[in-house]
């Protein structure tokens, strides 16, 4: 069964400095899709970033960038110059490509500093 | 903007009371939605993968009784939490995925959160 796991339950990184999120991950597939999603205190869930396993290059939303690591299946997520917004509990999620469900990590809750 | 929509964001209600929950996917079709339970500060509980005009398919120790689920549309499902009880107190969340492509990303609901007095 694939698992997700995010080893920081919480973090915190003074505003305008970067942040980088674990997340590892166990599969015996080859093909699947990571996510990123964002869930402020409005609970809402919103897509950060997205990577689908068969490309090389890193995926990059703006500030948002993730260090895909295939074989040692780990998705780390980094955020650059650190806004209040992005204050927020983060999920690392796995889904397979012949599934629709969503397997989601505990999370890690990221503090932003003033 | 929004591409599912889920309804009602809040409710109160009494013990004993059935409450029904509405997931729509406003601008897609989705053959498959899914239902999930957050617990304060935990992370999404995949409850049930409801599917478009058959029986929905829960997770292992979710009460089907309990947790009625209907996807009668390609555009609608529904969970109605039975004589709901205090411990079923809870945030509720749906998503749905546009069948048309592998690769289009889950999209999620606002949520339900479900008060029981």
């Amino acid at each position: 069964a694939q698992t997700v796991t995010q080893s920081q339950p919480e973090m915190s990184v003074q505003e305008a400095e970067t942040v980088t999120l674990s997340c590892t991950y166990d599969t015996s597939e080859s093909d699947y899709y990571l996510f990123w999603y964002k869930q402020p205190p409005s609970r809402q869930m919103i897509l950060v970033i997205r990577q689908e396993a068969y490309k090389q290059q890193n995926a990059t939303e703006n500030r948002f960038s993730v260090n895909f690591q295939k074989a040692a299946k780990s998705f780390s997520l980094k955020i650059s110059d650190s806004q209040l917004g992005d204050a927020a509990m983060y999920f690392c999620a796995y889904r397979s490509n012949g599934d629709d469900k969503i397997i989601f990590g505990k999370g890690t809750r990221l503090h932003i500093l003033p | 903007g929004a591409v599912v929509s889920q309804h009602p964001s809040w409710v109160i209600c009494k013990s004993g009371t059935s409450v029904k929950i509405e997931c729509r996917s406003l601008d897609f079709q989705a053959t498959t939605m899914f239902w999930y339970r957050q617990f304060p500060k935990q992370s999404l509980m995949l409850m049930a993968t409801s599917n478009e005009g058959s029986k929905a398919t829960y997770e292992q120790g979710v009460e089907k009784d309990k947790f009625l689920i209907n996807h009668a549309s390609l555009t609608l499902s529904t969970l109605t939490v039975t004589s709901a009880h205090p411990e079923d107190s809870s945030f509720y969340i749906c998503s749905a995925r546009d069948a048309k492509g592998a690769a289009q990303p889950q999209h999620f609901g606002d949520g339900t959160r479900l008060s029981i007095l």
